[in-house]
């Protein structure tokens, strides 16, 4: 049972446009959400987070959406750059109790194209 | 480098063996998870360590075990391996219990 489910396995995307990656989720005692960007042969590194009270986080060029009536939150990168391409992760946590563990997506392969 | 250590980088071993695998968290971080990614698969939660405590179990089989030394160092230990136990075994390390994860490069555990 995936609790977290990112659809796009990938995304491919010119240098300098919008770059959307999304997440769904069921479960909704998840409190808190997490992108996450992983490069080949290196562990995953935090990018951005969002509390469930809020509906938006911004920094630099990177945005979390959060919209918990339809279970669903959404990464955009603007303006993307070659550096982004990487697999983005998305992880939910607060399915109750206090051990702060996350449910992670499969991932999202996002390619960006000089 | 992330701060966080695991070793050994890569593991290639045969069916029915065990291995220990080793992650020792960032300087000053209380916690210790454990994850599991296999071939198209997103991390799973194995299991988590508090100041030398087990804090919380995911799907962990029973052939796997783990622990936190007193110098807060942890190992995963994997036994009776399997072909579909071969994947990426992340660690990840937090100051105290909360959710700002650093993770470690991986341990690649090819099981043959």
């Amino acid at each position: 049972d995936q609790q977290v489910k990112q659809n796009s396995p990938s995304l491919s995307v010119q240098e300098g446009r919008i770059s959307i990656l999304n997440c769904d989720y069921t479960n909704s005692m998840f409190d808190y959400f997490l992108w996450y960007k992983k490069y080949p042969a290196e562990g995953p590194t935090f990018l951005i987070s969002i509390s469930s009270i809020k509906d938006k986080n911004e920094d630099g060029r990177f945005t979390v959406f959060l919209n918990k009536s339809a279970k669903h939150l959404s990464l955009h990168i603007v303006p993307s750059q070659p550096g982004d391409s990487a697999v983005y992760f998305c992880a939910a946590g607060g399915s109750g109790g206090s051990n702060y563990k996350l449910t992670f997506g499969k991932g999202t392969l996002l390619t960006v194209n000089p | 480098d992330s701060g966080v250590t695991q070793t050994p980088k890569h593991l290639i071993t045969a069916t029915g063996q065990r291995v220990t695998l080793r992650c020792s968290p960032r300087s000053g971080d209380l916690s210790v998870y454990w994850y599991q990614q296999s071939l198209d698969q997103g991390l799973q939660f194995l299991i988590q360590y508090y100041n030398g405590e087990e804090r919380a179990k995911g799907n962990i089989l029973e052939r796997f075990s783990a622990q936190q030394f007193p110098d807060l160092h942890s190992e995963l230990n994997l036994s009776s391996l399997e072909l579909g136990d071969s994947a990426l075994y992340f660690c990840a390390s937090t100051r105290q219990l909360d959710y700002g994860y650093t993770f470690g490069s991986g341990t690649r555990l090819t099981v043959v």
